[in-house]
């Protein structure tokens, strides 16, 4: 089965800075890969969506990246708030909509 | 607020009791899913509906039977849970069950946080 890890459990960044966090999988590759958001007692949110013939997908200050080879997903966010803090998760999607979730990263951004 | 509503937001039953979780969307989605995730877990797929069918069912328990009544509406019905059966359970819906030409992003209602005693 697929296996998505998310490198850091925890992330801790300087309001202002680029917030990078990473996602491998494991198996075969997805038909997409998508990032979430969730808020502690909440739904996640979706955030964005990249295909398989996909390399980058931008969104105001989000960004996120999809490398193939190296079985990678990388998600940007740019000019870091403190609003910006919560759980990203990433999720493997495949061509009859199972998703499967990462462990997420919680991101802190400090003023 | 989502688009997607789940009710009730808490639940407190015991191992004998029958209770249904509710869920609904009025966005025209055609499919719709339960996820359960425990704490500082990722969410876990339950089961799948795909055009008011049962699409996946992920070798979940027959104490929990999942019910989809018409194209807005998902139920989740609860029956001699076990206390490590407590955790978060979302519904989520997307505008179709893969379609991968488009994507279908997964539009999560907030939980009914269920705690089995």
């Amino acid at each position: 089965s697929q296996k998505i890890e998310q490198n850091s459990e925890a992330l801790n960044i300087q309001e202002g800075k680029t917030a990078t966090l990473t996602c491998n999988y494991t198996n075969y590759s997805p038909a997409y890969l998508q990032w979430y958001r969730q808020d502690p007692g909440r739904g996640p949110v979706f955030l964005l969506l990249i295909r398989e013939n996909e390399k980058e997908k931008r969104k105001e200050r989000l960004k996120v990246t999809f490398d193939t080879t190296l079985k990678q997903s990388l998600f940007h966010i740019t000019a870091s708030q403190p609003a910006d803090s919560a759980t990203y998760l990433c999720a493997s999607t495949t061509n009859a909509g199972k998703s499967t979730f990462g462990d997420g990263t919680t991101l802190t951004v400090k003023p | 607020d989502t688009e997607v509503t789940q009710t009730p937001k808490h639940l407190v039953m015991g191992m004998t009791n029958k209770k249904s979780l509710k869920c609904e969307q009025h966005m025209g989605h055609r499919a719709m899913y339960w996820y359960k995730q425990k704490a500082k877990k990722p969410p876990e797929l339950m089961f799948v509906y795909s055009y008011e069918k049962l699409s996946i069912n992920e070798s979940v328990p027959s104490r929990f039977s999942p019910e989809c009544p018409n194209s807005s509406l998902l139920n989740l019905h609860l029956h001699a849970l076990q206390p490590e059966d407590s955790a978060l359970y979302l519904c989520a819906s997307s505008p179709t069950g893969g379609a991968p030409s488009r994507g279908s992003p997964l539009h999560f209602g907030n939980g009914t946080r269920l705690t089995v005693t």
